[in-house]
């Protein structure tokens, strides 16, 4: 079936480790996101990638890091630099420019203890 | 930042339609307007788009106003299972790649 998958659903850290969340598409769509959510809060996007090889920081990127070396794969890095990391982590795809309806994974719940 | 402006919650009678509004007084003229909406701890679901003229589809119908600054979801007949969060936003133009979530509107769905 096609779409988007997140791995794993829950994930548990402990402080000051890094952790990467995995986001595939099959979708072959050109653009990918990362958006954070918190408990009783909307989302907010981290980075998103319009095309391979580039990506560009959203309105909270400070702490993560992402690659785009392959059009179905959108990692996101969760560093120690990041103050507050626990949150539920969402991954979202989209076919195109003129119509940017996306597709959303069913996230990722990282706690760090 | 693109930026919407919705209640933060409504109540509506199962069976009755729900109607909610959204203003984006700052959209410009090739940005679209999209709606979401998320059920609890899932991943959020599109619903439906418009540039300027109005669209139905399966799930819901979406009002534009004229002016394009703001717009209205309807859902015909809600049932219990379309309690969520609802989220409208707008994007492409020079705002292309870049969707920007607001708060939403919690709508809970009463028997």
């Amino acid at each position: 079936d096609g779409g988007i998958t997140q791995s794993p659903k829950y994930l548990f850290r402990k402080e000051g480790q890094n952790v990467t969340l995995s986001c595939e598409q099959n979708l072959n769509h050109d653009a990918m996101y990362w958006y954070r959510q918190d408990p009783g809060q909307g989302l907010r996007l981290i980075y998103y990638s319009q095309i391979v090889n580039d990506f560009q920081k959203g309105d909270i990127a400070e702490g993560y890091s992402v690659s785009r070396e392959k059009k179905e794969s959108f990692p996101l890095t969760v560093t120690s630099a990041q103050k507050n990391p626990t949150a539920f982590y969402l991954c979202a795809s989209s076919i195109h420019r003129e119509r940017t309806e996306a597709f959303f994974g069913q996230g990722t719940r990282l706690t760090v203890v | 930042d693109a930026k919407t402006t919705q209640p933060p919650s409504m109540d509506c009678a199962e069976g009755r339609a729900a109607n909610l509004p959204c203003n984006h007084s700052t959209i410009s003229g090739n940005e679209y307007v999209y709606w979401y909406r998320q059920i609890h701890s899932q991943g959020p679901q599109y619903i439906i788009h418009g540039l300027k003229n109005n669209e139905t589809n399966e799930m819901a119908s979406l009002i534009i106003t004229e002016d394009r600054k703001s717009s209205t979801l309807i859902l015909p007949h809600a049932t219990l299972r379309d309690t969520a969060v609802y989220y409208c936003i707008y994007a492409g133009g020079t705002s292309y790649g870049k969707l920007t979530f607001g708060q939403g509107t919690i709508l809970t769905v009463h028997p």
